[in-house]
């Protein structure tokens, strides 16, 4: 039972290049978020999906876009990234957005230069 | 919006002390207070919550106590073991509101460090 995987584990990004972090879960989860992490910032919400088909923004969503592609895999763009995109970025499921029990997967540290 | 402030940033006890971390939050709605524990290099795990209706919770060594009026909570560890050393984060929310109000807000977290 892998819970929650995340792609890649690192990238290192120049400024104004985009990309695509990947995010699968397999516990038929139906609410999936993206956080990032930053020293002395704790966790803070950037998009999330209650449910298959839904998307809403957090609190840090400029910047990025999301995709809820099935019940599974929730991925987070970025478009053009800065160097302010610099930070540890998780994707965590739940089984119901109101449950608030989250599973968290690895991370992936992204560096913009 | 909810803001939960938690305390201290870095804590340092000694094999077998206890430890004690502490956040306060803002909205009086919120009803429902996790604890995540990240061990480096891995994601967050919850380790213990409490719902708004109960004072105190305890699972093992790890306690969690509430004081609704005052608008805070702590996250107690007895006995502390090396592999207790990890960063620890409160969070709180309104458990039951659908729609964006019952997201979970989380503090700035504990590197907490249990020295042999």
């Amino acid at each position: 039972n892998a819970g929650v995987t995340q792609t890649p584990k690192f990238q290192v990004l120049k400024t104004g290049q985009s990309m695509t972090l990947q995010c699968a879960q397999d516990m038929n989860h139906n609410s999936m978020y993206w956080y990032r992490q930053d020293p002395g910032m704790g966790l803070r919400l950037i998009y999330y999906s209650a449910s298959e088909g839904t998307t809403d923004k957090g609190e840090v969503p400029n910047g990025y876009n999301v995709s809820r592609l099935n019940k599974r895999e929730f991925s987070l763009r970025l478009e053009s990234a800065a160097p302010s995109q610099t930070s540890v970025y998780f994707c965590a499921s739940s089984e119901l957005h109101g449950a608030n029990v989250l599973t968290f997967g690895a991370g992936s540290r992204l560096t913009v230069l | 919006g909810e803001n939960v402030e938690q305390h201290p940033s870095t804590l340092s006890v000694q094999e077998g002390d206890s430890a004690v971390i502490k956040c306060t939050y803002s909205d009086s709605a919120s009803n429902y207070f996790p604890w995540y524990k990240q061990e480096l290099g891995k994601g967050p795990q919850l380790i213990i919550d409490i719902r708004s209706n109960v004072g105190e919770k305890k699972d093992q060594r790890i306690a969690v106590t509430l004081n609704k009026t005052a608008k805070h909570f702590s996250l107690h560890i007895t006995e502390t073991q090396p592999e207790d050393s990890a960063v620890y984060f409160c969070a709180a929310s309104i458990r039951g509101r659908t729609g964006g109000g019952n997201k979970l807000t989380f503090g700035t977290g504990t590197q907490l460090k249990v020295e042999l």
